[in-house]
C-alpha cells in the first residue's frame, strides 16, 4: 500500500534559521507527493508538489522540496524562516482515499 | 486560480438542529469533492468523497445519515450534519480536485476550502 509519515510531530525554529521538514514515502513506482501548509483555523494551501522530472521542486513562499529515491524521502526546506511560517505542515499523496499524514507543527521562536 | 469558497466559516448552532455548509469551486470545475473533519491538533480524516451526479462515497465509520452530502453541480458541493450534537463539534474542510483533459487524475493536487468551525451547544 502506499503511504508516507513525517517522523516529527514538532519543531520549533529560530526567525532566519533555516528549516526542514521530513518526509518519507512507502511507493513501489515513482510516486506524486504534495506538500501543504495549513495556519490556524484555515484550510489547507498547497505549497508545491511533485510528479516526475528534476528532483528539485520550488513551491511558493520561499519552500523547495527535494525527492531522493534512494531515501524514500521528499523532505520540504526553507532557507530563513519568517514567523509567518508557524504553521501545521502535510506531507500527502495524491489518492485520496489515504488519510492525510500527522502533520509537522511548525513553531517560530522570535 | 483554482480557488475553493467554503462558507459559513464559523457555526455555532443549538443542539438538534441541522447545518449546511457549502463548497464551491469558483474558478474551476470539480467532478469530485472530498470532506475532511479535523480535531483539535489532529490531522484531517477523510469522511466522503462527492461526485457530481452520484451518490458520496463515505469512508468506514461516518453515518451517511447524519453527513449528507450533495453534489448537485461542477461547482457545488453541500455537507449537511443532521440533528447535530456536541459531538459533531469539529472544523470541517473540503476539497475539490480540478480534472484536467490529458492528465491522470492523480496528477492534480487538491484545492482546499478554509473550512468551517462547528460549535453545537
Amino acid at each position: 500500500a502506499q503511504s508516507v509519515t513525517q517522523p516529527d510531530i514538532h519543531i520549533t525554529v529560530s526567525e532566519g534559521a533555516s528549516l526542514e521538514l521530513r518526509c518519507n514515502y512507502s511507493y513501489g513506482a515513482t510516486p506524486y507527493l504534495f506538500w501543504y501548509v495549513q495556519s490556524p483555523g484555515q484550510g489547507l494551501q498547497l505549497l508545491l508538489k511533485y510528479f516526475s522530472g528534476d528532483t528539485l521542486v520550488q513551491g511558493i513562499k520561499g519552500f523547495e522540496a527535494e525527492f531522493k529515491r534512494s531515501q524514500s524521502s521528499f523532505n520540504l526546506r526553507k532557507p530563513s524562516v519568517h514567523w509567518s511560517d508557524a504553521a501545521e505542515y502535510f506531507c500527502a499523496p495524491p489518492d485520496y482515499k489515504l488519510s492525510f499524514g500527522a502533520g509537522t507543527t511548525v513553531t517560530v521562536r522570535a | 486560480g483554482a480557488v475553493v469558497s467554503q462558507h459559513p466559516s464559523w457555526v455555532i448552532c443549538k443542539s438538534g438542529t441541522s447545518v449546511k455548509i457549502e463548497c464551491r469551486s469558483l474558478d474551476f470545475q470539480a467532478t469530485t469533492m472530498f470532506w475532511y473533519r479535523q480535531f483539535p491538533k489532529q490531522s484531517l480524516m477523510l469522511m466522503a468523497t462527492s461526485n457530481e451526479g452520484s451518490k458520496a462515497t463515505y469512508e468506514q465509520g461516518v453515518e451517511k445519515d447524519k453527513f449528507l452530502i450533495n453534489h448537485a453541480s461542477l461547482t457545488l458541493s453541500t455537507l449537511t450534519v443532521t440533528s447535530a450534537h456536541p459531538e459533531d463539534s469539529s472544523f470541517y474542510i473540503c476539497s475539490a480536485r480540478q480534472l484536467k483533459a490529458g492528465t491522470g487524475r492523480y496528477n492534480q493536487p487538491q484545492h482546499f476550502g478554509d473550512g468551517t468551525r462547528l460549535s453545537i451547544l
